[in-house]
Order: structure tokens, then sequence, then C-alpha cells
């Protein structure tokens, strides 16, 4: 079993939905990051947590240590939400990520 | 502030070569992070460099190895490469703190024949 799983593997939303992405996690962490990679490579970090609750935009994610989950969601989603979304969690206080396998999705309009 | 950036983004090479790739974190960033990305395995951690020195390390075979530089630029190095080792190369300069976000790079896309 991988440290850090992830549902669903596959998303297809319609445009303006709300959209779920979960993780979970076997380990004791210092943070979880929410990762954003689209086509072609680049990856952007859309959150660190480490307790509670974080909210830009349309995003918002969550984390519940005690449960060892976290969640991502997206309000209003949209086409250009289209990518593949990846948890990834931090043990102590170095640098080493271990990431979930990603969760593909596709908003269509 | 400039991103992380990494060089070359494309490359291709033959089975037995080796390769060197470099990457400069964000101005500041004392912390460089080496993860490999495949369709098979995903994102795996290969190492962390903080002040020139290895600080964490993956997984991986001794064929794979990795400096810093005193101005916080680092390369790893791939040697006697496998056609297993075509992968998306992604560097992520951070800061030392235990909360630092990691900043990826664009990466750099090796092509093993």
């Amino acid at each position: 079993k991988n440290e850090v799983e992830q549902s669903p593997q596959n998303l297809t939303a319609q445009e303006g939905e709300f959209i779920t992405i979960n993780c979970s996690y076997s380990v004791g962490i210092s943070a979880l990051h929410w990762l954003q990679q689209h086509p072609g490579g680049g990856i952007v970090s859309l959150f660190m947590l480490s307790s509670g609750k974080k909210k830009h935009g349309r995003l918002i994610a969550t984390i519940n240590i005690q449960e060892k989950h976290s969640s991502l969601h997206i309000t209003a989603s949209h086409p250009r939400d289209s990518a593949v979304y990846i948890c990834a969690v931090k043990v102590g206080d170095y640098g080493k990520l271990t990431f979930g396998q990603g969760t593909i999705l596709t908003v269509h309009p | 502030k400039a991103g992380v950036t990494q060089t070359p983004r494309y490359l291709i090479k033959t089975r037995g070569q080796q390769v060197t790739l470099s990457c400069s974190p964000i101005s500041g960033h004392r912390s460089v992070s080496w993860y490999q990305q495949t369709p098979g395995q995903g994102l795996q951690f290969l190492f962390e460099y903080f002040s020139e020195t290895q600080r964490n390390k993956g997984n991986f075979p001794g064929r794979f190895s990795g400096r810093q530089f005193s101005n916080s630029r680092s390369e790893m190095n791939v040697s006697t490469l496998e056609l297993g080792d075509s992968a998306l190369y992604l560097c992520a300069s951070h800061q030392t703190t235990r909360f630092g976000t990691q900043y990826f790079g664009p990466g750099t896309r090796l092509l093993v024949l």
C-alpha cells in the first residue's frame, strides 16, 4: 500500500460543477502539499497545509491531521482547471516529498 | 524574483552515456530537491541538498548523484544511462523552514534511446 493514496484517479466534470479530490496518508506528517500539473510538465504548488483549511480563489484545501486525510475542492469548475492534481506529504523538517499518484481532472464546457 | 530554472529542457541520450542536469533555485533559497517523474512510478524523490550538503536521499541506485554549489545552484548526474531512466526530472527550491513551500522548475525531459 502506498503511503499516499488519492481518489478518484480520474474525474470528469461539467463546467460549473463542484469538485472534490481526496488524499489519505498513512504516516505522521509535518505538512501536506496540493500541486497542479498541466500537460507539458510544469508543477505549481497550490497549497501547503499543516492544519485546518486554506482558500485561494475558487480552490479550498482542508486537512484533518487525526484522520490523516485532506481534500481539495474546486468550486464553479472551469475548463482551465483541467490538469493533474497531486497530493504530496512531507515528513519531518527536511524537503523530501512523498507523492500520491495524482488525479486527472477534465472539465468540459 | 526569477523562478526556478532548469537546463537543458530536453535531452536525448543513448544507453551507457552519462548526463548532467542543472537547476538554479530562486534567489535566497538554500535548499534544492530533485524528483523523477515517469508514467509508471509517478513522482519520486531523488535527493535534497542544503548548503552544499546532501541531507536526504531517495531509493535510487548509485548511478544517480548530485551536488550543490556555494551559490545554491545544483546539478544531478546520471551515469551509465538505462532505457528506464527516461523521465521528466524536476527540481524544486525551498526555504529551509519546516513549512516552506517548494517551487518547482519546468523540468528536464530526458529520453534514453
